[in-house]
């Protein structure tokens, strides 16, 4: 099956403890994105990355780092300088080109202990 | 700054009601505008996309407009069933120079069919 897989679902993370989300794809997409989602808001980027080996911060960076060595996978590691990280994490991919959608993994819920 | 905004926050129906969600953009300067479903707890699914070329996109029961020019767009859902309860969300894709496409996220409509 063809698809984005994020793990775990869920993720508890300690005061002071950097912790990283999964994010893969089989879908050959070239694009991969972040996002965070708080409850009864949108969704607000966080990074993406276009291509291998290269990424972009997006509205709301700070805290988070990531990584593109493989077109399939990019993980985000929420560090302890992320605040406030509970929320909902989404991955997407997509192909590169202004008419291709995002489809979208089905997400990580990150809780703080 | 593109910001998109949709009405209601919430709407609950009875079944078989058509219904018309909403959603607002303040920046003409798209590249398309896309409608998404998200269930509670679970990751998002595109259900229509709209190039700024054109006007309406129609996929089964549902229906997508897009008037660039007033920064609207509005989906319609005909013959509601307690199946369409989810949170719908509407974004817009903006490019930004030399880093490729952007999409921006309204803060979603939660919708929920009463049998």
């Amino acid at each position: 099956d063809g698809g984005i897989t994020q793990s775990p679902k869920y993720l508890f993370r300690k005061e002071g403890q950097n912790v990283t989300l999964s994010c893969e794809q089989n879908l050959n997409h070239d694009a991969m994105y972040w996002y965070r989602q708080d409850p009864g808001q949108g969704l607000r980027l966080i990074y993406y990355s276009q291509i291998v080996n290269d990424f972009q911060k997006g509205d709301i960076a700070e805290g988070y780092s990531v990584s593109r060595e493989k077109k399939e996978s990019f993980p985000l590691t929420v560090t302890s300088a992320q605040k406030n990280p509970t929320a909902f994490y989404l991955c997407a991919s997509s192909n590169r080109g202004l008419r291709e959608t995002q489809y979208f993994g089905p997400g990580t819920r990150l809780l703080v202990l | 700054k593109q910001e998109v905004t949709q009405i209601p926050a919430a709407l609950s129906v009875p079944e078989g009601e058509n219904l018309v969600l909403n959603c607002s953009f303040t920046d003409s300067a798209i590249y398309n505008l896309q409608w998404f479903r998200q269930d509670p707890g679970k990751g998002l699914t595109s259900l229509l996309l709209i190039q700024s070329s054109q006007r309406e996109q129609t996929s089964g029961r549902l229906n997508a407009s897009l008037d660039k020019s007033s920064g609207r767009s509005t989906l319609y859902i005909a013959a509601s069933q307690p199946g369409d309860s989810a949170t719908y969300l509407c974004a817009v894709l903006i490019m930004i120079y030399n880093q490729g496409g952007k999409l921006i996220f309204g803060q979603g409509t939660e919708l929920s069919v009463k049998p």
